[in-house]
């Protein structure tokens, strides 16, 4: 099935650092979606790229649909300690008929930050 | 800001007994999802839902899953026969187009 490769696994940074992960695919997307989730609760929506080559901000947050539809990247600028979290990357593809289909999620990136 | 809900937070239940998860979706979406995740692994799909019928199941949503609409607000999640392995954190979302929204999850212990 499909699958998409999420790096890094974690990251230890200073506070005020920048960050940056990513995702790949062997199969294409329609959608890139990134979420964060803290221990214990749901994944919470930062940004969505619906189109290939879209470049997003979301605050210092910033991602980016790759050319290729198969994969994305998510920079966080100036971190601060409450970006601590796992940050999920998911891929959506439709449904024949252009229903929406599910997500398949990356396994996730660990960030830790140190103040 | 409209969010969806999920009841309850936590249930335990004992190996062979029957769950009910609910969720109510954000008011004006149309399309449903279950996801879970084991603890400490991704999040996976089981099923999404849309016009009253299931569009898409996974291979993990076996004959002992299934999923209602009861009335215009609530969907739920039904496990009729538990096993160990359904301890997970099982998460409901939906949406009007493409982002889907997650709710905050409920954590299922089996015993």
């Amino acid at each position: 099935g499909q699958q998409l490769n999420q790096s890094p696994q974690s990251m230890f940074i200073q506070e005020g650092e920048d960050v940056s992960m990513n995702c790949t695919s062997s199969s294409i997307f329609n959608t890139w979606l990134w979420y964060k989730q803290d221990p214990g609760e749901g994944p919470v929506l930062l940004i969505a790229l619906y189109k290939a080559g879209e470049l997003t901000s979301n605050g210092r947050l910033t991602a980016q649909f790759g050319i290729t539809r198969k994969d994305s990247f998510l920079n966080i600028s100036a971190s601060i300690p409450s970006d601590v979290g796992i940050y999920f990357c998911a891929g959506l593809t439709l449904n024949y008929g252009g229903s929406q289909g599910n997500l398949i999620f990356g396994k996730g990136t660990k960030l830790s930050v140190k103040p | 800001e409209p969010e969806v809900t999920q009841t309850p937070s936590h249930q335990v239940t004992q190996m062979g007994q029957e769950v009910i998860l609910r969720c109510v979706p954000i008011s004006n979406h149309l399309y449903f999802y279950w996801y879970r995740q084991i603890l400490g692994q991704k999040v996976e799909f089981l099923v999404s839902f849309y016009n009253n019928e299931i569009s898409e199941k996974s291979e993990i949503f076996d004959d002992q899953f299934s999923v209602e609409r009861p009335d215009g607000s609530n969907f739920t999640l039904k496990i009729r026969s538990t096993k160990l392995e359904d301890s997970a954190m099982y998460f409901c979302a939906s949406s009007l187009s493409r982002p889907q929204y997650f709710g905050p999850g409920t954590r299922l212990l089996v015993l």
